[in-house]
């Protein structure tokens, strides 16, 4: 079965500091792997998605994730962050067989001033 | 437009109640999803239309009845609701079911509260 791991449930950062969340993957076959982020009382918005080429894949708002194969992973990251970026993040992959998307159990983002 | 709406924002309801969510997306996709969330949780997926057929249902209670009149609209009918089933309701489209790499595009979602 298809899974997604977000090892940490909060990730504290400074202002203008780089930022890392975490995201592992199990699948059989190559993976379709996702980011959505949440903001408090919204819907989740897409983020960025890797699904092969480049192992370096970026999004909206400055934010690029490094899908790393040989440690089935696909952290997100960001150079410098921002107080606005604080929310909550989804990592997911889709379910080739049945079209689902597997969400991980999300990482709350904090960013301090 | 990449706008996927929905309507009401928040709905308090009673146990006896009868209500409606609306979703409604004009991109012209053609995959249409209800997920449920709790405070904190992941979405968990509910029901999938696909050309306004339903593909998936997740084991859903009858209490919940979902509905695709056209390719823009999906509502979700609800009935006899229960306390435990206050959260948040997420509808989401995609351009096709069954092509892995297409992103979800998810509405605001719809606050419920059943007292």
């Amino acid at each position: 079965a298809q899974s997604v791991a977000q090892p940490e449930d909060q990730v504290n950062v400074a202002e203008g500091n780089p930022l890392t969340v975490k995201c592992t993957y199990s699948v059989s076959g190559n993976p379709y792997l996702f980011w959505y982020v949440q903001y408090p009382n919204r819907g989740l918005q897409f983020l960025l998605k890797y699904i092969t080429g480049d192992n370096l894949v970026k999004g909206s708002y400055g934010f690029e994730a490094e899908f790393n194969k040989s440690q089935t992973s696909f952290h997100l990251k960001k150079p410098s962050a921002l107080v606005s970026d604080s929310a909550l993040y989804f990592c997911a992959v889709r379910d080739r067989g049945t079209d689902k998307l597997i969400f991980g159990t999300g990482t709350r983002l904090q960013v301090f001033p | 437009d990449t706008e996927v709406t929905q309507t009401p924002k928040h709905l308090v309801m009673g146990m006896t109640n009868k209500k409606s969510l609306k979703c409604e997306q004009h991109m012209g996709h053609r995959a249409m999803y209800w997920y449920k969330q709790k405070a904190k949780k992941p979405p968990e997926l509910m029901f999938v239309y696909s050309y306004e057929k339903l593909s998936i249902n997740e084991s859903v209670p009858s209490r919940f009845s979902p509905e695709c009149p056209n390719s823009s609209l999906l509502n979700l009918h609800l009935h006899a609701l229960q306390p435990e089933d206050s959260a948040l309701y997420l509808c989401a489209s995609s351009p096709e079911l069954g092509v892995s790499w297409y992103e979800q595009y998810f509405g605001p979602g719809t606050r419920l509260t059943v007292t």
